[in-house]
């Protein structure tokens, strides 16, 4: 069975500091990565997905299959970066319309102090 | 568009009650589907829906019943509540049918069960 680990529940730094928010899987197939955030009163939205190689808001996130990771990164965190944030990976193992079943980690509360 | 709604934001049960968690989208998306927030668990799959009549269990099924009779909404129904159903629930709706596919989220509906 799929999986996603997020090992911390909890991250604190400080504003202009680097930030990294792990991410493990398990999967057994090519998988599809995403990463989603949750600003406080804020419906949860997607910030940004491996098959892009995108960079959002200064977040990248590269996927690692020989470690199985897909962590996200920000070289300066800023203020309004404090939110939930989850990774989530796609079951596309049986094609068809079966991109949009998602397993999510357990989420990263990340705060950013001034 | 008003993209994906919930109704209502808040509802208190008694165990053994019945109620039902309106969700609609008006993105005309195929998939949609339904999960459960708790904490330190991150979000879980309750059902899913590839399109209208088509449904199929998720994750943590039990004690819930869905239906999908038209494209644009999705109603989760709790048979008869229970204290482990409290939790914030989300409905999300995509097109499901390709990589990489965005998931957008409703607002949620916070429910407690006494």
């Amino acid at each position: 069975a799929q999986r996603v680990t997020q090992p911390e529940k909890l991250l604190s730094v400080f504003k202009g500091a680097p930030v990294e928010l792990k991410c493990n899987y398990s999967y057994s197939g090519s998988p599809e990565l995403f990463w989603y955030v949750q600003y406080s009163r804020q419906r949860l939205q997607l910030l940004l997905r491996h098959i892009s190689r995108e960079s959002i808001k200064g977040f990248t996130a590269d996927l690692n299959k020989g470690e199985t990771s897909f962590h996200l990164k920000k070289p300066f965190a800023q203020e309004e970066d404090s939110a939930m944030y989850y990774c989530a990976l796609s079951d596309s193992n049986a094609g068809g319309t079966s991109y949009g079943k998602l397993t999510f980690g357990q989420g990263t509360i990340l705060t950013v102090h001034p | 568009n008003a993209g994906v709604t919930q109704t209502p934001k808040f509802q208190v049960l008694k165990t053994g009650q019945s109620m039902t968690l309106q969700c609609a989208q008006d993105m005309n998306h195929e998939y949609m589907s339904w999960y459960r927030q708790d904490p330190g668990m991150g979000l879980r799959l309750i059902h899913y829906s590839v399109g209208a009549g088509i449904t199929d269990q998720g994750e943590v099924p039990n004690g819930y019943n869905v239906s999908r009779s038209t494209t644009e909404d999705f109603p989760l129904r709790l048979l008869s509540a229970a204290p482990s159903q409290t939790s914030v629930y989300f409905c999300a709706s995509s097109y499901g049918d390709r990589p990489g596919s965005e998931q957008y989220f409703g607002p949620g509906t916070r429910l407690t069960v006494t």
